[in-house]
This record gives C-alpha cells, structure tokens and sequence, in this order.
C-alpha cells in the first residue's frame, strides 16, 4: 500500500493564478481532510470530507475549494493564488470501523510558494 | 471547544537524557489525545495516542504519555534520547464540532539531541 500520496511536491506559482493539489489514499478511508502548516501555527484544518461526495470547511477555508468525486482523492483548489497561501500542505485520511479508528494517516505534503 | 497549548517551541536535551516535551489540553468531553512526529521534510507520523483506556500510553521508538486529568495533561516522555529522536513533535486533540469529528493540533516543539 502507498498511504497517502500527494502531487506535486513542490510548486511555485505568482499572485492570480490557480492550481489544484491532489490527494491519493489507497487504504478505503472514508474521511479525508486538508490542513496547512505555518510556522509557530501547527496545523490549520482548511477542508475536510466525511466521505465521497461530501466536503465541508474548516477553520482556514478562504480562497480554497475542494472536491470529492471519488472516495480515494481528495483535491484542493487554489482559484486566484494570493502570498499568503504560501505554507506546507497535508493531506490526512482515517477510517472508522477498524483499530486504527481516530488515527490519521499523513501524506508528504506540498510546498507551496505563492510569489 | 478543545485545544491544546504545547509548552516550548524548542527544547534542547543532550544524548542519552531524559525527553520531557508538555502538552496541556483544554475538553467539555472525554478526551482523544495523540502526539505525533514530523521529521524534517516528511508528512507527521502517529507516535501514541490515549483514547480513554489505561493512562499510562506507550507507542514507537521508546516513547510513552500519561494521561492527567486533574492536570489536563499529556506530557510525552523517553528516558533515553537518541540522534534520530530530533524532529518536531505536535500534540492533538480530537474535538467535536458540528457533529463531525476534528483534530486540533498545538503549535508544536522542535526537539534538539545534542551530542
């Protein structure tokens, strides 16, 4: 089993313009969320989706949107890139029904810098 | 709500000494708790978590938490560090908002192992 993947990791971009972050799990979770890490800041839940279909915002939404098509990605979308959403992206499943209920799984993560 | 503030961004301990890194919680219900690791350039990895069974928690690489409730705490500790125990360690709690499930993260400590 890969995890979680996440494409690309690494992506510069300039102010305006949009991208899409991919999020991959191959381990049949049915959350999935996206967070952002800033320094001195932790992790800040951005979106998260309790299963295909579904998504709903975090505590960080603004100027991103995310979707959910299917069960195993979950894709985060930068419309109009602006600096401040330069930061480290994670994505993270959980199930729910096994021992491993309430335990994330982490992918790599994205850099992203917004110039 | 919930939270969790981690004392010390940076702690600094010589090889072989003990590892002490805080972490306080603040819950309205039974809390879920959890530490993980980040190692540099990497996604975090679960290194225990207490989910209301006994208080005293081992997990990976020689670590373990007690659980405090009269303290609200869940210190994470290792009697011995080693080299590759240098990363960032991030406390969390799950919380409950909406109906739904959610993890909140403190802003994390770098741990430093010096030679």
């Amino acid at each position: 089993n890969a995890g979680v993947t996440q494409t690309p990791k690494f992506r510069v971009l300039k102010t305006g313009q949009s991208m899409t972050l991919l999020c991959a799990q191959d381990m049949n979770h049915e959350y999935m969320y996206w967070y952002r890490q800033d320094p001195g800041m932790g992790l800040r839940l951005i979106h998260y989706s309790v299963g295909e279909g579904t998504t709903a915002k975090g505590e960080v939404p603004d100027g991103y949107n995310v979707s959910r098509l299917k069960k195993q990605n979950f894709l985060l979308g930068l419309e109009s890139a602006a600096p401040s959403q330069t930061s480290v992206y994670f994505c993270a499943s959980r199930t729910t029904g096994t021992v491993t209920y309430n335990e994330q799984f982490f992918g790599p993560g994205t850099r992203l810098t917004v110039l | 709500a919930q939270s969790v503030t981690q004392l010390g961004s940076h702690v600094s301990v010589s090889e072989g000494a003990l590892v002490l890194l805080r972490c306080n919680y603040s819950s309205s219900v039974p809390p879920y708790l959890f530490w993980y690791v980040q190692y540099p350039n990497q996604g975090l990895q679960l290194l225990l978590k207490y989910t209301s069974a006994a208080t005293l928690v081992k997990g990976i690489n020689g670590f373990e938490a007690e659980f405090k409730k009269s303290e609200t705490s869940f210190h994470l500790t290792k009697p011995s560090a080693h080299m590759s125990d240098a990363a960032e360690y991030f406390c969390a709690v799950r919380g409950i908002t909406s109906g739904t499930y959610k993890y909140i993260f403190g802003t994390g400590t770098r741990l430093k192992v010096l030679a």
